[in-house]
C-alpha cells in the first residue's frame, strides 16, 4: 500500500537511448511533481502537474517530457539520454486547495545511470 | 525568488548528544517551512512542517524546529541523537499560491558516532 511508487528503482542504460519512469500515487492528491537530485544531493523541481495540467516547467531540456494520463499518475519520458542525465529522479505528490501548501509525499526515487 | 541555505554540509555527533541543524531561508512573505530526512537509498520523509501559529513545532522521531522570523531561520533540533538518525537532512520552503513546488536547501549529512 505504498503511497507514492516509482518504477523502476534502478535504470542503467546507454547514451542515446530513450527511457521512461513511471509514478503512481494512491493518496488521492491532485498535484504531482518530478524532482531531480544530482550527485551532490541537490534537489531541484523539474515539472509539476495539477489535475493533469502542467503548472511548472522549469528550465529542463525538451528531451524530458512528462505525461499525466490521470491525476494519480505522472510519467517521465526521456529521449536521447546523455551522461549528464545520470541522477536520482523523485516523484512526489501533494494536495492543493485553499488550505495552503500541503506537505509533499515522495517516492523512493529512480536511480538513472547512463553508460 | 525563494531560497534556502543549509550552512553545514556535514555534521558528526556522538550518540546521545544533542543536535542542531541550521536552516536559513529567503522569502518575501510568510514562508511554509519543512524538514525532510533521506536515509541512504530511500526517498524523502517529512519530519515536520511550519505553516503558522506556534513557532516551535514538534515532528516525528523526537525532532523539533523553531521558526525565528527575525533571523529568517528554521533550525532543527533533537535533544538526544540515536544511531538510526544518521541520514541526509533537507530544509525546504514553499508558498501557497501559484508555484507550489518546494525549494530545497543543499542538505546536511549527519553522522552519528557510537
Amino acid at each position: 500500500d505504498t503511497a507514492v511508487s516509482q518504477t523502476p528503482k534502478y535504470l542503467v542504460t546507454q547514451m542515446g537511448n530513450d527511457k521512461s519512469i513511471k509514478c503512481e500515487q494512491n493518496l488521492g492528491h491532485d498535484t504531482m511533481y518530478w524532482y531531480k537530485q544530482d550527485s551532490k544531493k541537490f534537489l531541484k523541481i523539474m515539472f509539476s502537474y495539477n489535475n493533469k495540467e502542467l503548472i511548472i516547467n522549469e528550465t529542463v531540456p525538451n528531451r524530458f517530457s512528462p505525461k499525466s494520463p490521470d491525476k494519480a499518475h505522472l510519467n517521465l519520458h526521456i529521449n536521447s539520454l546523455e551522461l549528464g542525465d545520470s541522477a536520482v529522479y523523485f516523484c512526489a505528490s501533494s494536495q492543493g486547495g485553499s488550505l495552503g501548501i500541503q506537505p509533499q509525499h515522495f517516492g523512493d526515487g529512480t536511480r538513472l545511470s547512463i553508460l | 525568488a525563494q531560497s534556502v541555505t543549509q550552512p553545514d554540509i556535514h555534521i558528526t555527533v556522538s550518540e546521545g548528544a544533542s543536535l542542531e541543524l541550521r536552516c536559513n531561508y529567503s522569502y518575501g512573505a510568510t514562508p511554509y517551512l519543512f524538514w525532510y530526512v533521506q536515509s541512504p537509498g530511500q526517498g524523502l520523509q517529512l519530519l515536520l512542517k511550519y505553516f503558522s501559529g506556534d513557532t516551535l513545532v514538534q515532528g516525528i522521531k523526537g525532532f523539533e524546529a523553531e521558526f525565528k522570523r527575525s533571523q529568517s531561520s528554521f533550525n532543527l533540533r533533537k535533544p538526544s541523537v540515536h544511531w538510526s538518525d544518521a541520514a541526509e537532512y533537507f530544509c525546504a520552503v514553499g508558498k501557497d499560491t501559484g508555484r507550489r513546488a518546494l525549494t530545497f536547501g543543499s542538505g546536511t549529512r549527519l553522522q552519528v558516532q557510537p
